[in-house]
Order: C-alpha cells, then sequence, then structure tokens
C-alpha cells in the first residue's frame, strides 16, 4: 500500500490550490481517504474524509466550508482544495487510509507542505 | 464536540516504562488509536482499537481504555522511541476524527 502526495507548494493569499494523493496497490474505491493538517510545531488536526467509491465526504466542523474534497476513482487520487488560501493555511498537510471510519489511519502519505505568503 | 487531552511532554529514562494518558469524558466506551511522530517524518500507527499493534511494531508498545482516561505504555523505552504520540478517537456526534494535542516523549 502507498499514498504519494504531491510536491510542496508556495502560493500567495486568496489564490486557489488542489493538491493530490494517489494511492496504489490496494483496491482505492473501497478505503476512505482523511486529510489530516499539522501547522508547524503543532499537533494534528483532522480535517475531513473521503469515500471514493460514492464521494461520501465528511468533513471536521472546523473545517467545513474552509477546503474542499473529492476524488477520482478513475486515477485514484484523492484531492484536498483551497479556493481563496490565507497566511493561516500554512501547514503541512497528509493523506491517510482508513477502512471505515472508526478505525485507524493505517497508511500515511509522505505529507504536501503548503506555504502561503505574500 | 469531543476532546481529548494529554499532557504536552513526558520524559523517561532509558529502560524505563514511560506512560501517555489520553483523557476524555467516558473515553472508555470509544476506540482509541495512538501514532507517533518522529521529526520530519509521517506519522505512524504504533496501536489501534485501544490495545491492537500492527505489524512490525515492537511488543514494547501496549495499550488499555477505561474510565476517562486511555493510556499508551511504552516499556523498555529506548532512545530510538523519543518522538510525539497522538491519541484518536472517532466522535459519532460530530461524525470526525479527533486527536489529542500530542505528547513529547523525552528519553533522558
Amino acid at each position: 500500500v502507498q499514498l504519494v502526495q504531491s510536491a510542496a507548494e508556495i502560493k500567495k493569499p486568496g489564490e486557489s490550490l488542489k493538491i493530490s494523493c494517489k494511492g496504489s496497490a490496494y483496491s482505492f474505491s473501497a478505503f476512505w481517504i482523511a486529510w489530516v493538517r499539522q501547522v508547524p510545531g503543532k499537533g494534528l488536526e483532522w480535517m475531513g474524509i473521503i469515500y471514493p467509491h460514492d464521494s461520501d465526504t465528511r468533513y471536521s466542523p472546523a473545517f467545513q466550508g474552509q477546503v474542499t474534497i473529492s476524488a477520482d476513482t478513475s486515477t485514484n487520487t484523492a484531492y484536498l482544495q483551497w479556493n481563496s488560501l490565507k497566511a493561516s493555511d500554512t501547514a503541512m498537510y497528509y493523506c491517510a487510509r482508513l477502512t471505515v471510519t472508526s478505525n485507524p489511519l493505517d497508511y500515511w502519505g509522505q505529507g504536501t507542505l503548503v506555504t502561503v505568503s505574500s | 464536540s469531543f476532546a481529548l487531552a494529554q499532557p504536552p511532554s513526558v520524559s523517561v529514562a532509558p529502560g524505563q516504562t514511560a506512560t501517555i494518558p489520553c483523557g476524555g469524558n467516558d473515553i472508555g466506551r470509544k476506540t482509541v488509536h495512538w501514532y507517533q511522530q518522529k521529526p520530519g517524518q509521517a506519522p505512524v500507527l504504533v496501536v489501534h482499537d485501544d490495545s491492537g499493534r500492527p505489524s512490525g511494531i515492537p511488543a514494547r508498545f501496549s495499550g488499555s481504555n477505561s474510565g476517562n482516561t486511555a493510556t499508551l505504555t511504552i516499556s523498555g523505552v529506548e532512545a530510538g522511541d523519543e518522538a510525539d504520540y497522538y491519541c484518536q478517537v472517532w466522535d459519532i456526534l460530530d461524525d470526525s476524527g479527533i486527536f489529542g494535542g500530542g505528547t513529547k516523549l523525552t528519553v533522558l
């Protein structure tokens, strides 16, 4: 099982961004993908999850309306998207796999560092 | 929404036992998972479903969960165990996962 995330990004405030997480060596559609934020020097924050098979998406209340999570089963890829970045979005973003919602995050991507600065 | 409380830091001498608590209201009724994160690396699952151990994780890592506290126990601590440790549960009310604030384990 592998989750490979897109490369680091440097963006300006107000710009849009979509980062990706490509799964391989397992049935991508049959497992949830979670997105987790980690601000530099801080702890892990659960953002939301998506079930690629039917695009069922659940957002943490803190991130509802702030980001969009999507998935493409034809390319085995999940996405995390912002329409208008803020400096406070500067963080490392991880994707991770889970079987069902109460199960653990058993495989993680390597992380994508997003830097938002004018 | 449900909240998880972890001490910011725990220190232990090599060879001793480290216990890292994770507090939450009636957390014993929930399923708790634990992750280890070393500097510059992605987190790694070390304990699942309160006390299960994933393949490849040493038997020195164990977990328990009862009442208002879940606990990660690391026996015979080694220098390589120095890392941040996070507990995690699923909050049914918010339909979302939650992480504890994390505990930095220092091996003296």
